[in-house]
């Protein structure tokens, strides 16, 4: 069956460093793979979708990579600030031609980072 | 505002009763999607909807139903409530190309079984 892997452990880290985040899937052949942010008790919100043929994609300071080899996306978040502290969500998708499918995210991973 | 409406926002209720949760998707998306998140636990997919018709279905309990009607809102029917059903549940919504885009998700409705 499909299985979506992130670090279950909480990842601490000081202001001013770069927190990476992993995201591992299997069974899986996904076109597209999104990230999401959720503070708690809060809805989750969409930051960065990459595409297979896409092996980076960047939003400000957040990087994205994915790894159709590896079956891995890692997610970057550089010169992190207190206010970077939340969950995050990735969802790996399926194409747009493919109805009748909806995105499963993966458990997720907290990030703390301290001033 | 993410431009999905989730009403209410919090509903408390007693085991065995049955309730309705209200989803208004954002302007001009067709796809809805309902979310359970228990504590601790990650996101559960529960049912897609399009243009009024059912898409896709996760891990929804048979005490649950729910439809999406012509002005596409949508409705979530949880039924016989249990005390392991009190969790958050969200509706997402997304345009034609579903996940092409990314999911914009309501503020939640928090069920408390009691």
């Amino acid at each position: 069956s499909q299985k979506i892997e992130q670090n279950s452990e909480a990842l601490n880290i000081q202001e001013g460093k770069t927190a990476t985040l992993t995201c591992n899937y299997t069974n899986y052949s996904p076109a597209y793979l999104q990230w999401y942010r959720q503070d708690p008790g809060r809805g989750p919100v969409f930051l960065l979708l990459i595409r297979e043929n896409e092996k980076e994609k960047r939003k400000e300071r957040l990087k994205v990579t994915f790894d159709t080899t590896l079956k891995q996306s890692l997610f970057h978040i550089t010169a992190s600030q207190p206010a970077d502290s939340a969950t995050y969500l990735c969802a790996p998708g399926k194409g747009a031609n493919q109805a009748g499918t909806a995105l499963i995210f993966g458990k997720g991973t907290t990030l703390s980072v301290s001033s | 505002d993410s431009g999905v409406t989730q009403t209410p926002k919090h509903l408390i209720t007693a085991t065995g009763q049955r309730v309705t949760l209200r989803c208004s998707p954002r302007s001009g998306d067709l796809s809805v999607y309902w979310y359970q998140q228990s504590l601790d636990q990650g996101l559960q997919f529960l049912i897609q909807y399009y243009n009024g018709e059912e898409r896709a279905k996760g891990n929804i309990l048979e005490r649950f139903s729910a439809q999406q009607f012509p002005d596409l809102h949508s409705e979530l029917n949880l039924s016989s409530l249990e005390l392991g059903d009190s969790a958050l549940y969200f509706c997402a919504s997304s345009p034609p190309g579903g996940q092409a885009y990314g999911y914009t998700f309501g503020s939640g409705t928090r069920l408390t079984v009691v």
